[in-house]
């Protein structure tokens, strides 16, 4: 069975400053790993997948996260954060045949 | 390309009343389509999944039912709402050769 364990209900950075989302998983076979964001009263938005291909993986507007699997972490981080940044990710983990298991969430505060 | 829509964006209910929540999905055949609920700081759950035609798993015991009665339909329905039903409805979309998700743009339902 899979899970996903996000560090941190609540994030807030000053714009500019580095992002730094944490998410660990627990899988028995290898793992697909995503990180989607909603913003309120909207659908999840994918940012980024990995898939077993490279282990850092680049997403959309500046995120990016790296797999390591000794870790068994996908922390998603963006260099210099901006105000429109602020809203809430989800980690999800998936495993071949199975639906997707979505963390609790981290909403990301940023402040001028 | 494709798209997927659910409506209605937002549905104020009484206790007691019945529920249907529909989601179509365009541009792509024989989708997984699933269902999931998320209330505050709870994350995302998983409610029910469906892999082809009149194919429903359900993920938890609750008030709702899923039926997918075409092969880009999904509807989520309740004979009797109860207060706890209330939440942020997601519907979603998947492919076996893409393990993402796409999401549709949810339902606030509110039970009164």
């Amino acid at each position: 069975a899979q899970s996903v364990t996000q560090l941190g209900s609540h994030v807030s950075v000053s714009e500019g400053a580095l992002v730094l989302l944490r998410c660990n998983y627990s899988s028995s076979v290898p793992p697909y790993l995503f990180w989607y964001v909603q913003y309120p009263n909207q659908g999840l938005q994918l940012l980024l997948k990995y898939t077993s291909a490279a282990t850092l993986v680049k997403g959309i507007n500046g995120f990016e996260a790296e797999f390591k699997k000794s870790e068994t972490s996908f922390h998603l981080t963006k260099p210099s954060a901006h105000m429109s940044d602020a809203a809430e990710y989800f980690c999800a983990v998936r495993a071949a045949g199975t639906a997707l298991i979505f963390g609790k969430g981290t909403t990301l505060s940023v402040s001028s | 390309s494709q798209t997927i829509h659910q409506w209605p964006a937002t549905l104020v209910q009484p206790v007691g009343s019945p529920l249907s929540l529909e989601c179509t999905v365009e541009g792509t055949s024989n989708p997984n389509l699933y269902w999931y609920r998320q209330a505050a700081g709870r994350g995302l759950q998983l409610l029910f999944y469906s892999v082809g035609i009149g194919q429903i798993s359900s993920e938890v015991p609750q008030n709702l039912s899923a039926s997918r009665p075409q092969d880009r339909q999904f509807i989520l329905s309740s004979k009797k709402l109860l207060l706890s039903d209330s939440g942020f409805y997601l519907c979603a979309w998947s492919t076996g050769s893409d393990y993402g998700y796409t999401f549709g743009s949810g339902t606030r339902l509110t039970v009164v």
